[in-house]
């Protein structure tokens, strides 16, 4: 089976400061999503990376997924505490998803 | 419009005993998938439905079992639980077809177990 490996598994970063979290798979990724979790609540939906090489940005959120569509990175620039929570890769599988374990971002104000 | 809505937000239940836990998708969605969130951990996918039958299964014993109804509703049961079926019930809601994985997600059911 598929499994995603997330690092780091937690992060403490300053405000303002910029910081990237890597989702590598063990199998060629055909379908990459981003989600965001606020501690104990649902998960809500960042991005969607389908194409080996695919860049997407929202607000100061930006995701890439690598030429190999093995690996992929979420960046965030000048983060701010409403980006703090736990951020979790999904991967296709036939029809369902399956996550990483996610990563616990803290923003220090 | 509203989302995808769990029901109850948190429950307590002793070992032995059985629960069912409820959901209404997003309007305009047909698909309804459920998921386990130990504490720590990434969500596990248990089970999805579509057109009222289960048409993928994750590695989970029979004890968890579903249903979804024709208004696209759907409920999970456990029976005989553990201890180590505390978690977080996500479920998600889907439309199926190209794009279905773009899960929206209610807040969960929080399941303790003593």
């Amino acid at each position: 089976s598929q499994e995603l490996e997330q690092s780091p598994q937690s992060l403490i970063v300053q405000e303002g400061k910029n910081l990237t979290i890597n989702c590598t798979s063990s199998k060629t990724l055909y379908g990459l999503y981003w989600y965001k979790q606020k501690y104990g609540e649902g998960l809500i939906f960042l991005m969607m990376l389908q194409k080996g090489g695919e860049e997407k940005s929202h607000e100061k959120i930006t995701a890439k997924l690598d030429e190999k569509k093995q690996q992929s990175s979420l960046h965030i620039t000048a983060s701010q505490p409403s980006h703090a929570g736990i951020y979790l890769c999904g991967a296709d599988k036939m029809n369902d998803m399956r996550f990483g374990a996610g990563t616990r971002l803290t923003v220090k104000p | 419009d509203a989302g995808v809505t769990q029901s109850p937000t948190h429950l307590i239940k002793t070992r032995g005993q059985q629960v069912t836990l409820r959901c209404s998708p997003k309007s305009g969605h047909d698909t309804v998938s459920w998921y386990q969130q130990a504490l720590g951990q990434g969500p596990q996918f248990i089970f999805q439905y579509y057109e009222e039958e289960e048409r993928q299964r994750g590695n989970f014993p029979d004890r968890f079992s579903g249903h979804q109804f024709p208004n696209y509703s759907s409920e999970l049961n456990v029976n005989a639980l553990l201890l180590g079926d505390s978690a977080l019930y996500l479920c998600a809601s889907s439309q199926y077809g190209p794009g279905a994985n773009v899960l929206t997600f209610g807040a969960g059911s929080r399941l303790t177990v003593l």
